[in-house]
């Protein structure tokens, strides 16, 4: 069964718009890793963030920002005045259990493309 | 910050011949590797778990004689695509995971692997 969903596909916006970008996770843990990562066209993951289960604060750091919400199992990121470069797959993915900690489950990805 | 390796970054082979691939941590010690693979237009799917010193770990689905791995040393983990055939072609990327100070995983950029 699939433990990470991000069910949009492909998000196209125009530069200086806002984007968020959904992430919905399924675990039976109480202790779990929560992570977004940028795959930009050469192919390399980029690390953007990392979130453990008793952390629900949100996190803004430039112009990302992520929205964590354990009662709805959520961990929605948001890029706010998009730019060209922010054109990538972005993987949401969970890490769960101490014992399988570094096994990351990745969702299938969205696509931004941001044109001018 | 550490920096995990991947050789080659990408390679073109005939059907029938086997393909090594290198993970190295360049600046940290590494006893847990992991091996992912993506096939076009697709998410991350764990193959498995590499441990140093001792059999990997496969993931329910991958061919443990098809993939050979070996973890030889605590900076260097090899993927060996053994009898590569054209279904084999995809991007290969590992991961260390460093456990000193905060438990932190490094993606190396990836081997794109074609098999003709």
């Amino acid at each position: 069964a699939q433990k990470v969903t991000q069910a949009q596909t492909e998000i196209s916006v125009v530069e200086k718009e806002d984007v968020t970008l959904d992430c919905v996770y399924e675990t039976r843990d109480t202790t779990y890793y929560l992570f977004w990562y940028k795959q930009p066209p050469s192919g390399e993951l980029v690390f953007l963030i990392r979130r453990n289960s008793f952390d629900e604060q949100n996190e803004i750091s430039g112009r990302y920002s992520w929205n964590f919400q354990k009662s709805t199992s959520s961990f929605n990121f948001t890029i706010t005045a998009s730019q060209v470069v922010d054109s990538a797959v972005y993987f949401c993915a969970l890490s769960e259990a101490p014992d399988s900690w570094g096994k990351l489950q990745f969702g299938a990805g969205t696509q931004v493309v941001v044109t001018p | 910050g550490a920096v995990v390796s991947q050789h080659p970054s990408w390679v073109i082979c005939k059907s029938g011949t086997s393909v090594k691939i290198e993970c190295r941590s360049l600046d940290f010690q590494a006893t847990t590797m992991f091996w992912y693979r993506q096939f076009p237009k697709q998410s991350l799917m764990l193959m498995a778990t590499s441990n140093e010193g001792s059999k990997a770990t496969y993931e329910q689905g991958v061919e443990k004689d098809k993939f050979l791995i070996n973890h030889a040393s605590l900076t260097l983990s090899t993927l060996t695509v053994t009898s590569a055939h054209p279904e084999d072609s995809s991007f290969y990327i590992c991961s260390a995971f460093r456990t000193s100070g905060t438990d932190t995983q490094y993606f190396g950029p990836g081997t794109r692997l074609t098999v003709l």
